[in-house]
C-alpha cells in the first residue's frame, strides 16, 4: 500500500496568516498517460464529515476559497491556506487514489 | 441535488452483526464508484471497501472475509454488511462517491458503530 505521511501533525498561526501543510507518499502518485498526480485534500470540521478542497493535486474543487491552493506532483504536495480565517480551524487530510487501497495521511490540525 | 443518506449504526456486542445503509439521490448508485471510509474516535480517515460501477469490489485487509459492500439499484442504496465485529471496528462510517478523476467528492453524514459488551 503507498503510505501518505503530512508533516506537521498540527500546527497554530495566527489570523490573517498562511499555514503550510506537507504530504509526501511513499511512491508516486503520478499518472504519465496525463500528466496528473492523483492526491487529492480534505478538510474536517468537528463533528463533520469530510470535504473535499483539491483533486488532482492542485484542482480546486467548487465553492473552495481562492485562499486555499494545493500543489506538487509525484510524491511532494503541499496546502496552502493564505489569510487564515477562524472558520479555517479543522484537521485536514491528503489522500492518494492512484491505487486501491486509496490511502490517507493522518491529518494536520489547524488551530488559531 | 447529490445526497447521500446514512442509517444503520448503533452498539452491538463483539462477534456480531450489523448493516450499514446509505441511501442515494441525484444520481445512479450503479454508475458510480461507491465507497466506505470510517474513522476511530480522535483517530484519522481509513479506507474500507469500494464497489466499482462493473460490481467489482475491493476491501481493506482490516475487513476482508467479515465486511460486504453491495449496493440495490432498484432502491438506489448502498450497503455495508459486517460481521464478526471487534472492538477496533468501532468508528464513524462513512459512504462516499468515488470518481476517478475527482477522488471522494461527495460524503454522507457518518454513522456511529459501537463494538462493545
Amino acid at each position: 500500500d503507498i503510505v501518505m505521511t503530512q508533516s506537521p501533525d498540527s500546527l497554530a498561526v495566527s489570523l490573517g496568516e498562511t499555514a503550510t501543510i506537507n504530504c509526501k507518499s511513499s511512491e508516486s502518485v503520478f499518472f504519465s498517460s496525463n500528466n496528473k498526480s492523483y492526491l487529492a485534500w480534505y478538510q474536517q470540521k468537528a463533528g463533520q464529515p469530510p470535504k473535499l478542497l483539491f483533486y488532482l493535486a492542485s484542482t480546486r474543487e467548487s465553492g473552495v476559497p481562492d485562499r486555499f491552493s494545493g500543489s506538487g506532483s509525484g510524491t511532494d504536495f503541499t496546502l496552502t491556506i493564505s489569510r487564515l480565517q477562524a472558520e479555517d480551524v479543522a484537521v485536514y487530510y491528503c489522500q492518494q487514489y492512484y491505487l486501491t487501497p486509496q490511502t490517507f495521511g493522518q491529518g494536520t490540525k489547524v488551530e488559531i | 441535488e447529490v445526497q447521500l443518506v446514512q442509517s444503520g449504526g448503533g452498539l452491538i456486542q463483539p462477534g456480531g452483526s450489523l448493516r450499514l445503509t446509505c441511501a442515494v439521490s441525484g444520481f445512479p448508485v450503479s454508475s458510480n464508484y461507491m465507497t466506505w471510509v470510517r474513522q476511530a474516535p480522535g483517530k484519522g480517515l481509513e479506507w474500507v471497501s469500494m464497489i466499482y460501477s462493473g460490481g467489482s469490489t475491493h476491501y481493506a485487509d482490516s475487513v476482508k472475509g467479515r465486511f460486504t459492500i453491495s449496493r440495490d439499484n432498484s432502491k438506489n442504496t448502498l450497503y455495508l454488511q459486517m460481521n464478526s465485529l471487534r472492538s477496533e471496528d468501532t468508528a464513524v462510517y462513512y459512504c462516499a462517491t468515488f470518481r476517478l478523476i475527482v477522488a471522494f467528492d461527495k460524503w454522507g453524514q457518518g454513522t456511529l458503530v459501537t463494538v462493545s459488551s
